[in-house]
């Protein structure tokens, strides 16, 4: 079993539609960090957190440390957040090691 | 955003050959990650450095050696090439053990 599940795998909504991706893992962390990877392109940083909220723009992310829970929501999406979305624990341990999740495919219709 | 040069960016080469892959940065940053990333597996950590001369493993590095002689390069190689590592290889660097990652742009490698 991975140490950090996500979901959904795949996720379809309509432009303008309120967006959830759940991120879930095992063991206590330091830091929950959220990714963004353009089809055939890089990977961009959006959050990291390691209690409460964080938000930038119409990008919100929460966690929960005793549920061993986060959230990254996306307000008003629209086609261009179309991305996979990838959510990495860095372990009770020191380096910054991440462990990541599979990724959920965001596709949002115009 | 973070100046972060992998090399190259793409690659074919023939099982049994050695490989290195470059990653270099201009940010002065202390930790530097290499990870692969494929279909299925996701992103994988294969070796880490926290500092010039100083690396660890990852959970992915059979098969892989590292070296960082000065801060702002850290270099993967395969020495002997196999299939199996046919992957997309992501560098990425960071401030400190909790500061975000960034991410090179990848280098796709084929092994034939």
């Amino acid at each position: 079993k991975n140490e950090v599940e996500q979901s959904p795998q795949n996720l379809t909504a309509q432009e303008g539609e309120f967006i959830t991706i759940n991120c879930s893992y095992s063991v206590g962390i330091s830091a929950l960090h959220w990714l963004q990877q353009h089809p055939g392109g890089g990977i961009v940083s959006l959050f990291m957190l390691s209690s409460g909220k964080k938000k930038h723009g119409r990008l919100i992310a929460t966690i929960n440390i005793q549920e061993k829970h986060s959230s990254l929501h996306i307000t008003a999406s629209h086609p261009r957040d179309s991305a996979v979305y990838i959510c990495a624990m860095a372990g009770g341990t020191s380096y910054g090691k991440l462990t990541f999740g599979q990724g959920t495919i965001l596709t949002v219709h115009p | 955003d973070a100046g972060i040069t992998q090399s190259p960016r793409h690659k074919v080469t023939e099982t049994g050959t050695p490989v290195t892959l470059r990653c270099h940065q201009t940010e002065n940053h202390r930790y530097m990650y290499w990870y692969r990333q494929d279909p299925g597996h996701g992103l994988r950590l294969i070796h880490y450095s926290y500092g010039v001369k100083d690396t660890d493993k990852g959970e992915v590095s059979d098969g892989y050696s590292v070296s960082r002689s000065k801060t702002e390069d850290f270099l993967l190689t395969l020495e002997s090439a196999t299939s199996s590592q046919t992957s997309v290889y992501f560098c990425a660097i960071s401030e400190g053990p909790n500061q975000p990652q960034h991410f090179g742009d990848g280098t796709r490698l084929s092994i034939l």
